[in-house]
């Protein structure tokens, strides 16, 4: 069935340096791709979307890029802020899967910034 | 506009009661989803709804959970005897149908089973 991996928290770093949280995924059709963060005390709201290979969905300074032939979706950040601190979940939506649009999630990468 | 709301915030019940939360999607949203997020799972599909069709349970744990809309609008996810490891926090979306659609989170309803 379809599935998203990504990599492990907690991520640590100081404000200014380059963020990549890796995410990979297994799908039978062809899959829009997501990443949605949970800031804080806050609900889930999207980052940033692709719906087919090679797009490139971007937001806030954020990128990632939809890489079919290595099934993967990794999120960039050139330079983080504090405010940037949260939990990062990549996830899927295929149409030809049993969940039809729902959302298949990652377990979710916690990201902390430091000043 | 208004998002996507929920209730109860917090709900605590006693291991075999029954629960019932409530959803009130974005208005003119054809598509209503449940989520379940819990320290050990992650966040799990339960179910979703499209429309009129009959909805998708897929991701229903076991036959003590069930959901209904009513008038495509709101929705209501009913669990029946409850369990401790129910407790979690049920989240609900909605969006405007199709897989590259954003789904737009409630701010989820806790609940904790005793």
């Amino acid at each position: 069935g379809n599935s998203v991996t990504q990599m492990e928290g907690p991520v640590t770093l100081s404000e200014e340096a380059f963020l990549t949280i890796n995410c990979t995924y297994t799908a039978t059709g062809y899959p829009s791709l997501f990443w949605y963060v949970q800031y804080p005390g806050e609900g889930l709201q999207l980052l940033l979307k692709a719906t087919k290979a090679d797009d490139k969905g971007s937001n806030k300074g954020f990128e990632a890029t939809y890489r079919k032939e290595t099934t993967s979706f990794h999120l960039e950040k050139g330079s983080v802020q504090v405010s940037d601190s949260a939990v990062y979940f990549c996830a899927l939506s295929d149409v030809a899967s049993q969940a039809g649009t729902a959302l298949i999630f990652g377990k979710g990468t916690t990201l902390s910034v430091s000043s | 506009g208004a998002g996507v709301s929920q209730s109860p915030s917090n709900k605590v019940t006693e291991k075999g009661k029954d629960v019932e939360l409530r959803c009130d999607p974005i208005s003119g949203h054809t598509a209503l989803y449940w989520y379940r997020q819990s320290l050990g799972q992650g966040l799990e599909f339960l179910i979703y709804f499209q429309g009129n069709s009959a909805p998708d349970k897929s991701g229903l744990p076991s036959d003590r959970f069930s959901a209904e809309r009513t008038g495509g609008s709101v929705s209501t996810l009913t669990i029946q005897r409850t369990q401790q490891e129910d407790s979690a926090v049920y989240l609900c979306a909605s969006s405007l149908g199709g897989s590259g659609n954003e789904q737009y989170f409630g701010p989820g309803t806790r609940l904790t089973v005793t």
